[in-house]
């Protein structure tokens, strides 16, 4: 089983649309989580943390189950911009301070 | 810039050649890492640096894998006897984790990347 697992993907939404990514992770032990978002041949870059209550940075919130080792991404109101593939992280590796990344899931939005 | 720099940002080489990547990371920044992305795949761990020291090499990190950070700042990341396999995006992150409420946070800030190709 990988370490992170995310919804296949792509998604192509049209503007306006609600759109939810799921995520799964084997540590049990993983202690950070992250959303980070990559537009083609860029870097990725961090969209925001995920906290064990939950926490919402404008149109965008986030999930974490611990109990089923689950994070989930909501987008409302998507915009034609929030376009690129976003990756699901969680802390792992030995020091517990590597990045251990999913495939990433692509959204494309269209107006 | 005062983010994460990386040269080159594009190596094409032939099989067999050695091949070396640089990174500057951000500069109050103690660790820096070194990741490895191959397309349609998230980034692959290969190892960390805290200050000068290599505290974690992960198994992806052949023998033929270097990397080093003398002086603590930048790092390098040598390939000897480079494969055809090898041929990926080089990512490098710098982070300086911090005591908050709720315990230790750290945010890795990513550079540009080296893009690598292996003929």
């Amino acid at each position: 089983r990988k370490e992170v697992e995310q919804d296949p993907g792509p998604f192509n939404v049209p503007e306006g649309a609600t759109v939810a990514f799921n995520c799964t992770y084997s540590n049990s032990a993983s202690q950070s989580f992250f959303w980070y978002r990559q537009d083609c041949r860029k870097e990725p870059k961090l969209l925001m943390s995920v906290y064990s209550s939950g926490n919402e940075d404008g149109r965008f919130t986030a999930q974490l189950n611990r109990a089923s080792q689950y994070i989930s991404l909501l987008i409302r109101d998507s915009k034609l911009s929030d376009s690129a593939t976003y990756l699901c992280v969680v802390n792992g590796g030995r020091a517990g301070t590597a990045l251990i990344f999913g495939k990433g899931t692509t959204l494309s939005v269209s107006s | 810039d005062t983010g994460v720099s990386q040269n080159p940002r594009h190596k094409i080489t032939k099989r067999g050649q050695n091949v070396t990547f640089r990174c500057d990371p951000i500069s109050e920044h103690n660790r820096l890492y070194w990741y490895r992305q191959t397309l349609g795949q998230g980034p692959e761990f290969l190892t960390y640096f805290q200050n000068e020291a290599q505290l974690e090499k992960s198994r992806l990190l052949s023998d033929r894998f270097s990397a080093e950070r003398p002086k603590g700042s930048f790092s390098t990341l040598e390939i000897q006897r480079t494969e055809q396999g090898d041929s990926a995006m080089y990512l490098c992150a710098s982070s300086l984790p911090r005591y908050q409420i709720g315990g230790l946070q750290e945010t890795q800030y990513f550079g540009p990347g080296t893009r690598l190709l292996v003929l």
